[in-house]
């Protein structure tokens, strides 16, 4: 079945630098990954979504890297801002199968 | 995109009495999700909500506890039933369409049980 974990449970930053937020998946069927956003109290927040026939999608001041070699996905946040800091989620599927989250990496922004 | 409406935004109920969830979405989606998340950690799947139909539900998860109904595109139901205080949670619709590369989610519903 699909498995999809990330590597660190939080990351600080200062405002202003690149954040990197890393995750691997166990599925070498998984086609679809989605990067959410949840704030606290409310629910997940869709910020970009990549298809397993690519390895980039850029978004604004988001870019999202897929590795299916390593089956390794990131989410590249450019010029973090205080405003960003949240719970990240990467979720994965395959074919019509439901999303299957990992466990979520929260980021800091140090102002 | 589309917008998902739960209600309550949350609730707090005595042990041994039932909830029921609502989940509106502002157009017809083919498919409907209800996730639970516990305190602190990620989001996992109860069940595929399907209309006309009854629910498949995840490994640990059963129709008699978490009972489902979708009677349209719309619209989905999620009733935890006997509650106990590790029912506690927050409890999470989605919806989406085949064939769209997006599933959206409601704000969620805080469910405490004492």
């Amino acid at each position: 079945g699909e498995s999809v974990g990330l590597h660190l449970p939080t990351l600080s930053v200062q405002e202003g630098d690149n954040s990197i937020i890393n995750c691997a998946y166990s599925n070498s069927a998984s086609d679809y990954f989605i990067w959410y956003k949840q704030e606290s109290g409310k629910g997940p927040q869709f910020i970009i979504d990549i298809r397993s026939n690519m390895d980039k999608r850029q978004g604004q001041r988001v870019t999202v890297l897929l590795n299916k070699t390593v089956k390794h996905l990131s989410l590249q946040i450019a010029a973090t801002q205080p405003g960003d800091s949240a719970v990240y989620f990467c979720a994965g599927s395959s074919g019509n199968t439901p999303l299957v989250f990992g466990k979520g990496t929260r980021l800091s922004v140090i102002a | 995109s589309a917008v998902i409406s739960q209600k309550p935004s949350r609730d707090i109920c005595q042990r041994g009495t039932s909830l029921t969830i609502q989940c509106q979405v502002d157009s017809q989606v083919t498919m409907m999700f209800w996730y639970r998340q516990q305190p602190g950690q990620s989001l996992t799947l109860i069940a595929t909500a399907n209309q006309g139909s009854e629910a498949t539900y995840e490994s640990g998860f059963v129709i008699d506890k978490f009972p489902i109904s979708r009677p349209n595109l719309t619209f989905s139901t999620l009733t935890v039933s006997n509650m106990s205080p590790e029912d506690s949670s927050i409890y999470l619709c989605s919806a989406g369409s085949q064939g769209e590369t997006e599933a959206f989610f409601g704000q969620g519903t805080r469910l405490t049980v004492v």
